[in-house]
């Protein structure tokens, strides 16, 4: 009963291409959000959504687009591949309110050559 | 800006050695903070947090943290390391109100030596 699912675990893909990881989540949450881990492990926040509606949404270029049809769901769909754009992207979640806490997916480690 | 620092990149240990992770974060206001752990090729899992309350907690597997405001630090602490404890360990804060926007450290990587 994995709690936050990604789908895949590792994509190779090539430059210029387009790409979709998929995010699900079981655990009733409201909020969703998808983190980037670079090279050096250092993780940053890319967007969260709560209940569908996009509430952070940093500074990422806009080839990275969010898409939640449901507040269990969480998909990051990114157009036109990098080589920077190689890392592990992890999605979360975490209940509504204050005081919580944020549960993670395994991860999808992407590698554009 | 609100930062995470974490002073220490790669931590060496032996076994039974006395653990401290030091994690110090800037933001003036009320925050909430976390360590997570990440073994290698896993994902995060929290060891513990902290919202509020006694500023000495405990977390899972032996750990524990001291949230002293003053100094605005949030260290990691382990009486005896076991060789299991190998992993990257990630200090972050919430900025109350924020939405869960989780700003993490740099992480430390702590290596055991049997």
């Amino acid at each position: 009963d994995t709690a936050v699912s990604q789908t895949p675990k590792y994509l190779v893909t090539q430059m210029g291409n387009d790409k979709s990881i998929k995010c699900e989540q079981n655990l009733g949450h409201d909020t969703m959000y998808w983190y980037k881990q670079d090279s050096k492990k250092f993780l940053k926040i890319m967007f969260s959504y709560n209940n569908k509606e996009l509430i952070i949404n940093e500074t990422v270029p806009n080839r990275f687009s969010p898409k939640s049809p449901d507040k269990a769901h969480l998909n990051l769909h990114i157009n036109s591949l990098e080589l920077g754009d190689s890392a592990v992207y992890f999605c979360a979640s975490s209940p509504h309110g204050l005081n919580t806490e944020a549960f993670f997916g395994q991860g999808t480690r992407l590698t554009v050559v | 800006a609100q930062s995470v620092s974490q002073h220490n990149h790669h931590v060496i240990l032996s076994e039974a050695a006395s653990l401290e992770l030091g994690c110090n974060y800037s933001y003036g206001g009320t925050v909430n903070l976390f360590w997570y752990v990440q073994y290698p090729g896993q994902h995060l899992q929290l060891l513990l947090k902290y919202f509020s309350g006694d500023p000495l907690v405990k977390g899972i597997k032996g750990f524990e943290a001291e949230f002293i405001k003053s100094k605005f630090s949030f260290n990691l602490r382990k009486p005896s390391v076991q060789w299991s404890d190998t992993a990257e360990y990630f200090c972050a804060v919430t900025p109350r109100g924020s939405q869960g926007n989780l700003i993490f450290g740099k992480g430390t990587k702590l290596s055991v030596k049997p």
